[in-house]
């Protein structure tokens, strides 16, 4: 089974801007979650999404977003981007919500300038 | 709110011999506690989990107790290799403190080096 991808591995952008990050579980896995890992906070909690519905959300501002397809795939959004805001952000697919192992994708590392 | 602490940032040993990280958490003890394996640029890797009622788990070189009492999991890689070289995180479930099951807290990790 192919792993969990991230598309792009790697993005620039500006201060102000917005991007939007993909993310496609593992076949068969319809529990999707998202995370920002910095060196200074370490690995954070954004959201989690199964049948295209937000279940969780983190403490992040509401300049973070996400949604799901019905195939599963996800994607993530951040308006009116910041320095602070570059980081590795890691897709995390699971079977569904109530499955406790969850495999992490390789990540998307955003720089913001 | 809870809190998770990985005791050391860096850990170095020798080859051969038994590397132990340590994850501490306050507040309500956590479902169950999941180990972590992280190499640069890439996603973390999941190793193990141990569930609130058990003690011990094992599985090929690595072990991982839990002790609730403490509020402290260890995570022992035996027999090392350089190849064990990697940051090791820690993380807890939310479940048992109001939040909900899938809310994943992590460590900010142990980065372990091991010398030939």
């Amino acid at each position: 089974k192919a792993g969990v991808t991230q598309t792009p591995r790697y993005l620039i952008k500006t201060r102000g801007q917005q991007v939007t990050l993909s993310c496609s579980p593992i076949s068969g896995h319809r529990s999707v979650s998202w995370y920002q890992q910095t060196p200074g906070q370490g690995l954070q909690f954004l959201f989690e999404y199964f049948s295209e519905t937000q279940r969780n959300k983190g403490n992040f501002p509401g300049r973070f977003s996400g949604r799901q397809f019905s195939n599963s795939r996800s994607e993530m959004n951040v308006s009116t981007l910041e320095l602070g805001d570059s980081a590795l952000y890691l897709c995390a697919s699971k079977a569904g919500p109530n499955t406790d192992t969850q495999y992490f994708g390789p990540g998307t590392r955003l720089t913001v300038l | 709110s809870q809190k998770i602490e990985q005791n050391s940032e860096a850990l170095n040993i020798q080859e051969g011999k038994t590397a132990t990280l340590t994850c501490n958490y306050t507040n309500y003890s956590p479902a169950y506690l999941q180990w972590y394996r992280q190499d640069p640029g890439r996603g973390p890797v999941f190793l193990l989990l141990i569930r609130e009622n058990e003690k011990e788990k094992r599985k090929e070189r690595l072990k991982v107790t839990f002790d609730t009492t403490l509020k402290q999991s260890l995570f022992h890689i035996t027999a090392s290799q350089p190849a064990d070289s990697a940051t090791y995180l820690c993380a807890l479930d939310e479940r048992n403190y109001g939040g909900s099951q899938g809310n994943l807290i992590f460590g900010k990790g142990t980065k372990l080096s091991v010398k030939p």
